[in-house]
């Protein structure tokens, strides 16, 4: 149980266009969701935490105008990188919480590995 | 804001060779967790501690919850090629949904054949 999907593993995008990635709970209902980002040999760096039906929450220094994040239902979360650039380039990583869960653990995605050129 | 630092940074071990690693916070979290990520892949979960002086054991892999709550040891016993690959400890303070989990720079492991 608790697998966490992401979509697509990988994609490659002119730069000025925009790109979605979507992350799906499988077989759990996620009440949140978190977007992380990864630059080679680095840690997971958190970008925003998204809750179903709301707002999200970005972290210092996220722009929340370029990072769109979308929470419609308990099982999906979107992640838009609008009007990409070449330094947004970068490995992004969802993960989710099991609202039903007593426990607390995070579930991650396989990843998303965006190329802007 | 919270930090976590995990030594050592990498390590080269022969295969067959136990494997320890640790964590440690400038502040208290009241859940660890260890995960494993290989390249290009998203981490997975490998442990998850919940009480201060928690033993934890998944297979070869064994984890504590230290008592001070600012930090946590991982160990592998008898490692293996497929042991390579970079850990993470992360730390995460359960509150509320919006409570985020923290991430140490994580601890690259390679094994020698």
């Amino acid at each position: 149980g608790a697998v966490v999907s992401q979509h697509p593993s990988r994609v490659i995008c002119k730069s000025g266009t925009s790109v979605k990635i979507e992350c799906r709970s499988l077989d759990f209902q996620a009440t949140t969701m978190f977007w992380y980002r990864q630059f080679p040999k680095q840690s997971l760096m958190l970008m925003a935490t998204s809750n179903e039906g709301s707002k999200a929450t970005y972290e210092q220094g996220v722009e929340k105008d370029k990072f769109l994040i979308n929470h419609a239902s308990l099982t999906l979360s979107t992640l838009t990188v609008t009007s990409a650039h070449p330094e947004d380039s970068s490995f992004y990583i969802c993960s989710a919480r099991d609202r039903l869960s007593l426990n607390t653990e995070a579930f991650f995605g396989q990843g998303t590995r965006l190329t802007v050129v | 804001g919270q930090q976590l630092n995990q030594s050592p940074q990498s390590m080269f071990i022969q295969e067959g060779e136990d494997v320890s690693m640790n964590c440690t916070s400038s502040s208290i979290f009241n859940t660890w967790l260890w995960y494993k990520q290989d390249p290009g892949e998203g981490p997975v979960l490998l442990i998850a501690l919940y009480k201060a002086g928690e033993l934890t054991s998944n297979g070869r892999l064994t984890a504590q919850f230290g008592i001070t709550r600012k930090d946590s040891f991982l160990n592998i016993s008898a490692s293996i090629p497929s042991d390579v690959g970079i850990y993470f400890c992360a730390g995460l303070n359960f509150k509320t949904s919006y409570d985020k989990v923290i991430f140490g720079p994580g601890t690259s492991l390679s094994v020698i054949p």
